[in-house]
């Protein structure tokens, strides 16, 4: 089993849509918690840093982070089609020096 | 923009032949990271460095070595090329809050 767990999508959504994004994680110690959005052939983007339980927001997205079911949700209000990437979630237990990624989750928003 | 550039962006080699992947930052942080992603499998951390000469292996760092003689610099090395190496190559560094930001990446193909 992986230590952090992605679905790969791909996820379609219309444009204008709320998507959620997810991941789980096993590994109790993971303090750290980040999305990060890639585009083709790019190098990842961090979107969100948080750090223990609760919610986040920044623009458009909100990330949460329940550590009791172990569990990291992106959620993305009126999404665009310039969201279409791929989202991967990552923790860390020591202030991110050491990341543990998931697999991305390939979204797309239809015009 | 993270000041992180990577050096090839694109190498096609051929097995059993050295290479070596460059990456260079402004930032002047301790922390570099060098990384591989591939599909299904997402991001590994192959070494990375806490400040000059010193580094340590990642997940995956069998048939690689890394050096960082400079602040600025962090070479990975493959002492010989095999088609399983081929991959993205990503270098990353830490911002001033431990966030981890990413270099363009480098796209080598072993023949």
């Amino acid at each position: 089993q992986k230590e952090v767990e992605q679905d790969p999508g791909p996820l379609s959504v219309p444009e204008g849509a709320i998507v959620s994004l997810n991941c789980t994680y096993s590994n109790s110690a993971f303090q750290y918690f980040m999305w990060y959005r890639q585009y083709s052939r790019k190098g990842p983007e961090l979107l969100m840093y948080t750090y223990s339980s609760g919610n986040k927001e920044d623009g458009r997205f909100t990330a949460q982070v329940d550590k009791s079911s172990k569990y990291i949700s992106l959620f993305i209000r009126d999404s665009q089609p310039s969201d279409s990437a791929t989202y991967l979630c990552a923790t860390s237990n020591n202030a991110g020096n050491m990341l543990t990624f998931g697999g991305g989750t390939r979204l797309m928003v239809k015009p | 923009d993270a000041g992180i550039t990577q050096s090839p962006r694109h190498k096609v080699t051929e097995t059993g032949t050295p290479v070596t992947l460059r990456c260079h930052q402004t930032e002047n942080h301790r922390y570099m990271y060098w990384y591989r992603q591939d599909p299904g499998h997402g991001l590994r951390l192959i070494h990375y460095s806490y400040g000059v000469k010193d580094t340590d292996k990642g997940e995956v760092s069998d048939g690689y070595s890394v050096s960082r003689s400079k602040t600025e610099d962090f070479l990975l090395t493959l002492e010989s090329a095999t088609s399983s190496q081929t991959s993205v190559y990503f270098c990353a560094i830490n911002g001033d809050s431990n966030e981890q930001f990413f270099g363009p990446g480098t796209r080598l193909t072993v023949l």
